[in-house]
Protein backbone atom coordinates (compact mmCIF):
# COMPACT_ATOMS: atom_id res chain seq x y z
CA UNK A 1 0.00 0.00 0.00
CA UNK A 2 1.30 3.61 -0.76
CA UNK A 3 -0.36 5.43 2.09
CA UNK A 4 -2.17 7.69 -0.87
CA UNK A 5 -6.25 7.59 -0.21
CA UNK A 6 -8.50 8.59 -2.59
CA UNK A 7 -12.68 9.33 -1.75
CA UNK A 8 -15.10 7.97 -2.57
CA UNK A 9 -14.46 5.28 -4.38
CA UNK A 10 -17.25 5.24 -7.04
CA UNK A 11 -19.90 7.35 -8.29
CA UNK A 12 -22.49 8.26 -10.39
CA UNK A 13 -23.14 11.58 -11.42
CA UNK A 14 -25.20 13.44 -14.33
CA UNK A 15 -23.81 15.58 -17.12
CA UNK A 16 -23.91 18.79 -16.60
CA UNK A 17 -23.45 18.55 -12.62
CA UNK A 18 -20.40 19.07 -10.92
CA UNK A 19 -18.22 16.78 -9.22
CA UNK A 20 -15.50 17.24 -5.90
CA UNK A 21 -13.02 14.11 -5.70
CA UNK A 22 -10.97 13.68 -2.48
CA UNK A 23 -6.81 12.57 -2.08
CA UNK A 24 -4.97 12.01 1.21
CA UNK A 25 -1.35 12.11 0.32
CA UNK A 26 1.16 9.89 2.13
CA UNK A 27 2.46 10.86 5.19
CA UNK A 28 5.58 13.70 4.40
CA UNK A 29 4.53 14.20 1.09
CA UNK A 30 4.03 17.69 0.10
CA UNK A 31 3.12 17.00 -3.98
CA UNK A 32 0.39 15.90 -5.53
CA UNK A 33 -0.57 15.26 -9.01
CA UNK A 34 -4.10 13.62 -10.55
CA UNK A 35 -4.13 11.44 -13.49
CA UNK A 36 -7.38 10.89 -15.46
CA UNK A 37 -7.82 7.33 -17.26
CA UNK A 38 -10.07 6.67 -19.34
CA UNK A 39 -11.14 2.51 -20.13
CA UNK A 40 -8.28 0.59 -22.10
CA UNK A 41 -5.63 3.89 -22.01
CA UNK A 42 -3.14 4.39 -19.69
CA UNK A 43 -3.57 7.63 -17.51
CA UNK A 44 -3.47 10.94 -18.82
CA UNK A 45 -2.10 13.89 -16.32
CA UNK A 46 -4.24 16.74 -15.30
CA UNK A 47 -2.05 18.80 -13.11
CA UNK A 48 0.63 18.68 -9.92
CA UNK A 49 0.03 20.93 -7.03
CA UNK A 50 2.87 21.64 -4.85
CA UNK A 51 2.94 23.52 -1.38
CA UNK A 52 -0.72 24.43 -2.11
CA UNK A 53 0.37 26.13 -5.78
CA UNK A 54 -0.66 24.58 -8.94
CA UNK A 55 2.74 23.19 -10.88
CA UNK A 56 2.19 22.04 -13.99
CA UNK A 57 -1.14 21.75 -15.99
CA UNK A 58 -1.59 19.01 -19.19
CA UNK A 59 -3.77 19.05 -21.95
CA UNK A 60 -7.35 19.53 -19.50
CA UNK A 61 -10.17 22.53 -20.11
CA UNK A 62 -10.16 24.61 -17.19
CA UNK A 63 -13.77 23.25 -15.66
CA UNK A 64 -11.07 20.54 -14.59
CA UNK A 65 -9.64 22.59 -11.25
CA UNK A 66 -7.95 21.91 -8.08
CA UNK A 67 -6.88 22.22 -5.07
CA UNK A 68 -3.65 21.51 -1.88
CA UNK A 69 -4.56 22.47 1.21
CA UNK A 70 -2.49 23.07 4.16
CA UNK A 71 -1.68 19.68 5.14
CA UNK A 72 -1.21 18.60 1.56
CA UNK A 73 -4.38 17.01 0.62
CA UNK A 74 -6.08 17.49 -2.75
CA UNK A 75 -9.44 18.13 -4.36
CA UNK A 76 -10.30 17.61 -7.76
CA UNK A 77 -13.59 19.69 -8.85
CA UNK A 78 -14.57 19.10 -12.44
CA UNK A 79 -17.53 21.72 -13.55
CA UNK A 80 -20.28 20.62 -16.05
CA UNK A 81 -19.07 17.28 -16.59
CA UNK A 82 -19.54 15.51 -20.21
CA UNK A 83 -20.35 11.89 -20.80
CA UNK A 84 -16.37 11.42 -21.57
CA UNK A 85 -15.05 12.48 -18.20
CA UNK A 86 -16.34 8.83 -17.33
CA UNK A 87 -13.00 7.81 -16.01
CA UNK A 88 -10.85 6.70 -13.37
CA UNK A 89 -9.35 9.41 -11.34
CA UNK A 90 -5.80 8.99 -9.94
CA UNK A 91 -4.18 11.07 -7.70
CA UNK A 92 -0.28 10.25 -6.84
CA UNK A 93 1.61 11.82 -3.83
CA UNK A 94 5.35 12.32 -3.88
CA UNK A 95 8.12 14.33 -1.93
CA UNK A 96 9.17 17.66 -3.70
CA UNK A 97 7.79 15.77 -7.02
CA UNK A 98 10.10 12.91 -7.15
CA UNK A 99 8.31 9.93 -7.88
CA UNK A 100 4.87 9.00 -7.78
CA UNK A 101 2.68 6.48 -5.58
CA UNK A 102 -0.69 6.16 -6.56
CA UNK A 103 -3.98 5.71 -4.60
CA UNK A 104 -6.36 3.45 -5.87
CA UNK A 105 -8.54 5.78 -7.79
CA UNK A 106 -11.87 6.93 -8.03
CA UNK A 107 -14.38 5.37 -10.87
CA UNK A 108 -16.33 8.27 -12.24
CA UNK A 109 -19.49 7.58 -14.10
CA UNK A 110 -21.16 10.04 -15.85
CA UNK A 111 -24.86 9.19 -17.41
CA UNK B 1 2.36 15.68 -27.38
CA UNK B 2 4.90 13.30 -26.87
CA UNK B 3 3.30 9.31 -27.93
CA UNK B 4 4.41 5.96 -26.19
CA UNK B 5 3.79 3.25 -28.71
CA UNK B 6 3.75 -0.08 -26.64
CA UNK B 7 3.21 -3.49 -27.65
CA UNK B 8 1.91 -5.72 -28.02
CA UNK B 9 -1.42 -4.17 -26.79
CA UNK B 10 -2.08 -7.92 -24.99
CA UNK B 11 -0.55 -11.29 -24.11
CA UNK B 12 -2.08 -14.45 -23.22
CA UNK B 13 0.80 -16.94 -21.56
CA UNK B 14 0.80 -20.48 -19.81
CA UNK B 15 2.51 -20.20 -16.37
CA UNK B 16 5.88 -20.70 -15.95
CA UNK B 17 6.67 -18.52 -19.73
CA UNK B 18 8.95 -15.81 -20.44
CA UNK B 19 7.32 -12.64 -21.52
CA UNK B 20 8.92 -9.94 -23.10
CA UNK B 21 6.87 -6.00 -24.02
CA UNK B 22 8.19 -2.57 -25.55
CA UNK B 23 7.71 0.63 -25.60
CA UNK B 24 8.81 3.17 -28.51
CA UNK B 25 8.86 6.91 -29.09
CA UNK B 26 9.32 9.59 -31.48
CA UNK B 27 11.41 11.19 -29.41
CA UNK B 28 14.52 11.14 -26.86
CA UNK B 29 13.91 10.43 -23.26
CA UNK B 30 15.85 10.99 -20.19
CA UNK B 31 13.89 8.22 -18.67
CA UNK B 32 11.81 5.41 -18.85
CA UNK B 33 9.91 3.66 -16.08
CA UNK B 34 7.48 0.56 -16.13
CA UNK B 35 4.74 0.45 -13.96
CA UNK B 36 2.06 -2.82 -13.46
CA UNK B 37 -1.77 -1.81 -12.52
CA UNK B 38 -3.62 -4.12 -10.91
CA UNK B 39 -7.23 -4.54 -11.34
CA UNK B 40 -9.19 -2.13 -9.31
CA UNK B 41 -5.98 -0.22 -8.22
CA UNK B 42 -3.56 2.48 -9.31
CA UNK B 43 -0.13 2.10 -10.94
CA UNK B 44 2.59 0.94 -8.90
CA UNK B 45 6.34 1.15 -9.92
CA UNK B 46 8.24 -1.39 -10.98
CA UNK B 47 11.50 0.06 -12.48
CA UNK B 48 12.68 2.94 -13.52
CA UNK B 49 15.80 3.72 -15.95
CA UNK B 50 17.68 6.92 -15.90
CA UNK B 51 20.89 6.35 -18.20
CA UNK B 52 20.46 4.89 -22.54
CA UNK B 53 21.70 1.46 -22.51
CA UNK B 54 20.93 0.89 -18.48
CA UNK B 55 19.66 -2.86 -17.61
CA UNK B 56 18.02 -3.28 -14.46
CA UNK B 57 16.12 -6.49 -12.71
CA UNK B 58 13.84 -6.61 -10.14
CA UNK B 59 13.11 -10.15 -9.07
CA UNK B 60 12.10 -11.79 -12.39
CA UNK B 61 11.11 -8.41 -14.37
CA UNK B 62 14.56 -6.95 -16.24
CA UNK B 63 13.86 -3.98 -18.20
CA UNK B 64 16.56 -1.88 -20.53
CA UNK B 65 16.93 1.80 -21.46
CA UNK B 66 17.46 1.65 -25.20
CA UNK B 67 20.39 2.71 -26.30
CA UNK B 68 18.75 5.29 -29.14
CA UNK B 69 16.99 6.89 -25.72
CA UNK B 70 13.12 6.43 -28.10
CA UNK B 71 12.38 2.73 -26.55
CA UNK B 72 12.91 0.64 -23.58
CA UNK B 73 11.85 -3.28 -23.07
CA UNK B 74 10.29 -5.07 -20.39
CA UNK B 75 10.93 -8.59 -19.54
CA UNK B 76 9.43 -11.14 -17.12
CA UNK B 77 10.85 -14.60 -16.31
CA UNK B 78 8.72 -17.98 -15.39
CA UNK B 79 5.97 -16.04 -15.34
CA UNK B 80 3.17 -16.89 -12.46
CA UNK B 81 -0.46 -16.41 -12.00
CA UNK B 82 -0.03 -13.63 -10.10
CA UNK B 83 2.01 -11.23 -13.26
CA UNK B 84 -1.74 -11.01 -14.34
CA UNK B 85 -2.60 -6.99 -14.87
CA UNK B 86 -1.61 -4.07 -17.00
CA UNK B 87 1.75 -2.90 -17.76
CA UNK B 88 2.61 0.40 -18.40
CA UNK B 89 5.43 2.42 -19.92
CA UNK B 90 5.88 5.70 -18.42
CA UNK B 91 8.23 8.92 -19.31
CA UNK B 92 8.89 11.70 -16.66
CA UNK B 93 8.28 15.11 -18.89
CA UNK B 94 8.61 17.28 -15.55
CA UNK B 95 12.86 17.08 -14.92
CA UNK B 96 12.82 17.27 -11.52
CA UNK B 97 9.11 16.69 -10.73
CA UNK B 98 7.14 13.92 -12.11
CA UNK B 99 4.56 14.34 -14.40
CA UNK B 100 3.86 11.12 -16.51
CA UNK B 101 3.08 10.28 -20.08
CA UNK B 102 2.32 6.76 -20.23
CA UNK B 103 1.66 4.14 -23.34
CA UNK B 104 -1.91 2.86 -23.53
CA UNK B 105 -0.62 -0.67 -21.58
CA UNK B 106 0.32 -4.38 -22.23
CA UNK B 107 -2.56 -5.94 -20.52
CA UNK B 108 -1.21 -9.47 -19.55
CA UNK B 109 -2.82 -12.66 -18.53
CA UNK B 110 -1.36 -15.91 -17.17
CA UNK B 111 -2.68 -19.60 -17.38
CA UNK B 112 -2.33 -21.49 -14.52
Amino acid sequence: ETGVTQSPTHLIKTRGQQVTLRCSSQSGHNTVSWYQQALGQGPQFIFQYYREEENGRGNFPPRFSGLQFPNYSSELNVNALELDDSALYLCASSLDGVGAFFGQGTRLTVV
Amino acid sequence: GQQLNQSPQSMFIQEGEDVSMNCTSSSIFNTWLWYKQDPGEGPVLLIALYKAGELTSNGRLTAQFGITRKDSFLNISASIPSDVGIYFCAHNSGGSNYKLTFGKGTLLTVNP
